[in-house]
């Protein structure tokens, strides 16, 4: 079985343009989860979805950042301007919503982002 | 203070020996807790899940001290191969879908 997907794999853009990363959850799986992930401050939860409706979005940094799930099959994560503080490596997961893996959150594997 | 606290190490340990992490939790209520490997410049994976009453994999065992709030992994044996950062994950509070990572321990197993 296909794991989760993300796209591009990495991402060079400069400061003030728009970015826009791409993630297909594993199918049948009814949680997707975007994190971002740097030195610094580590693994950060940005936003999760259940049934492709926002369910937290408490982790988003600012107006700037927006993420959508048109569909069971698709997500995105914009970032609009970016800027260079944005750098990071972004993370989209998948969990299902019952059964023995319950809970298990399966990574994609990530988006370098860097905003010069 | 951080919700998740992890000791970021690095731990350099030689073949074969034992070691262990800690991670502690700030929210009480939390009700599920996970150790999760990452390997350098790749995503984390499960590793295992941590039970009330403490579970073993192989080499590996966890526990839970919810009086204390921390969680525990034991690696023994240690192989190159379990070079990796180790990251704890907390269910925040009662949510049980929303997990809070620790910023993770580096460990080097050395030859």
């Amino acid at each position: 079985d296909a794991g989760v997907i993300q796209s591009p794999r990495h991402e060079v853009t400069e400061m003030g343009q728009e970015v826009t990363l791409r993630c297909k959850p594993i199918s049948g799986h009814d949680y997707l989860f975007w994190y971002r992930q740097t030195m610094m401050r580590g693994l950060e939860l940005l936003i999760y979805f259940n049934n492709n409706v926002p369910i937290d979005d408490s982790g988003m940094p600012e107006d700037r950042f927006s993420a959508k799930m048109p569909n069971a099959s698709f997500s995105t994560l914009k970032i609009q301007p970016s800027e260079p503080r944005d750098s990071a490596v972004y993370f989209c997961a998948s969990s299902p919503a019952k059964g023995a893996a319950y809970n298990e959150q399966f990574f994609g594997p990530g988006t370098r982002l860097t905003v010069l | 203070r951080k919700e998740v606290e992890q000791d970021p190490g690095p731990f350099n340990v030689p073949e074969g020996a034992t070691v262990a992490f800690n991670c502690t939790y700030s929210n009480s209520a939390s009700q599920s807790f996970f150790w999760y490997r990452q390997d350098c410049r790749k995503e984390p994976k499960l590793l295992m899940s941590v039970y009330s009453s403490g579970n073993e994999d192989g080499r590996f065992t966890a526990q839970l001290n919810r009086a204390s709030q921390y969680i525990s992994l034991l690696i023994r044996d240690s192989k190159l191969s379990d070079s990796a950062t180790y990251l704890c994950a907390v269910t925040f509070g009662g949510a049980t879908n929303k997990l809070i990572f620790g910023t993770g321990t580096l460990l080097a197993v050395q030859p």
